[in-house]
């Protein structure tokens, strides 16, 4: 049972470079998310899918898009990295109303 | 809008010493409450989680909180600090059924 997958662990871009951001879990929860966490700033979420074909906003999706392709699997795409994308990404996964789950993180830096 | 504060950015603490990590949420209905831990280039760990029911709820590795609906805190405590506590906490809380808002965190480091 490995949890929550993240690929790749670290990832450097020059700016205006695309890149997807690989997420799997197999807790068989419902719910999975993306967040970006800054220095001083906490985790803040990117984007979310309830289920399995649906996904929502969260409050910073600027440049970023994102695919559930499954229940198991839910990607975050960057179609064309900026420096303020530099950032370490998580990826979480839950059932509803309860503690969501995390992978190891993705640690990107845009030059 | 919802909202998430733990006010201090760093604590610095002696081991075997007590600790208390505070919480302050703005949320109008009943919250659901976590702690997560994460240490140096991991992701989060839950700690603990309160959803109703006793205000004061244990977790792992020694925690616990107290939930105080009339001060809006969720203040996470340790009777005694170990090395290995040092990390970074985050509280969360439950907005909805699918979002949740992370405050931004307390960086505790433990002196030996």
């Amino acid at each position: 049972n490995a949890g929550v997958t993240q690929t790749p662990k670290f990832q450097v871009l020059k700016t205006g470079q695309s890149m997807t951001l690989q997420c799997a879990q197999d807790m068989n929860h419902n719910s999975m998310y993306w967040y970006r966490q800054d220095p001083g700033m906490g985790l803040r979420l990117i984007y979310y899918s309830a289920s399995e074909g649906t996904t929502d906003k969260g409050e910073v999706p600027n440049g970023y898009n994102v695919s559930r392709l499954n229940k198991r699997e839910f990607s975050l795409r960057l179609e064309s990295a900026a420096p303020s994308q530099t950032s370490v990404y998580f990826c979480a996964s839950s059932v509803p109303n309860n503690e969501q789950f995390f992978g190891p993180g993705t640690r990107l830096t845009v030059l | 809008a919802q909202s998430v504060t733990q006010p201090d950015i760093h604590i610095t603490v002696s081991e075997g010493a007590s600790l208390e990590l505070r919480c302050n949420y703005s949320y109008g209905a009943t919250p659901y409450l976590f702690w997560y831990v994460q240490s140096p280039g991991q992701g989060l760990q839950l700690l603990l989680k309160y959803f109703s029911g006793d205000t004061l709820v244990q977790g792992i590795k020694g925690f616990e909180a107290e939930f105080k609906r009339s001060q809006s805190s969720f203040n996470l405590r340790k009777p005694s600090v170990h090395w290995s506590d040092a990390a970074e906490y985050f509280c969360a809380v439950g907005e909805g059924t699918y979002k949740y808002i992370f405050g931004t965190g307390t960086r505790l480091k433990v002196l030996a």
